[in-house]
């Protein structure tokens, strides 16, 4: 089964709009941390933001925010009047405290049109 | 943080050879991993590279087709031998500082492979 589940393949949107990206995980740890990545086009992997999962706190980044819900395993990513920059593929990963790797999603492609 | 160079950035190869991938990193780090991203795909990982030791392959991926060196804390390689199309992909070296779940992992930009 899919550890980490994105099941929006692409998203457009017109620049200025809001978009959220979801993301849905499965563990059986209690102790595991979610990650949210941005691919652009050039092809290298940019961190984005972690959170542990005793850190349910909600956290904004200028235009990025991040919406982590322990009782439904969801961590939602959503950008604020999205501008053509944001334009990128963005994964969501889970790494658990008994394993050693991470587990991405499958991607979501955002593209904001101008 | 963890400057990534990874070469070549692309090649176009011709099936039945190989092609050796180098990573190096402007630190020492523990953990150095190798993904595949197959197009569309998500990133699955290939193998962990151990200093001093053989690599951790993960289940699908053998050492006889994708042979890993680590010969220090900043380096190492992955050949993709006897290719065949199936093996067109983008290959990704990613670094761990050390070896806690929780550490972000920093990546390289990737080498975009096509096997004809």
């Amino acid at each position: 089964a899919q550890k980490v589940t994105q099941v929006q393949t692409e998203i457009s949107v017109v620049e200025k709009e809001d978009v959220t990206l979801d993301c849905v995980y499965e563990t059986r740890d209690t102790t595991y941390y979610l990650f949210w990545y941005k691919q652009p086009p050039s092809g290298e992997l940019v961190f984005l933001i972690r959170r542990n999962s005793f850190d349910e706190q909600n956290e904004i980044s200028g235009r990025y925010s991040w919406n982590f819900q322990k009782s439904t395993s969801s961590f939602n990513f959503t950008i604020t009047a999205s501008q053509v920059v944001d334009s990128a593929v963005y994964f969501c990963a889970l790494s658990e405290r008994t394993g050693n790797q991470f587990y991405f999603g499958t991607g979501t492609s955002l593209t904001v049109i101008p | 943080s963890a400057v990534i160079s990874q070469k070549p950035s692309r090649d176009i190869c011709q099936r039945g050879t190989s092609l050796t991938i180098q990573c190096q990193v402007d630190s020492q780090v523990t953990m150095m991993f190798w993904y595949r991203q197959q197009p569309g795909q998500s990133l699955t990982l290939i193998a962990t590279a151990n200093q001093g030791s053989e690599a951790t392959y993960e289940s699908g991926f053998v050492i006889d087709k994708f042979p890993i060196s680590r010969p220090n804390l900043t380096f190492s390689t992955l050949t993709v031998s006897n290719m065949s199309p199936e093996d067109s992909s983008i290959y990704l070296c990613s670094v761990g500082k050390n070896r806690d779940p929780g550490e972000k992992l920093f990546f390289g930009s990737g080498t975009q492979l096509s096997v004809l």
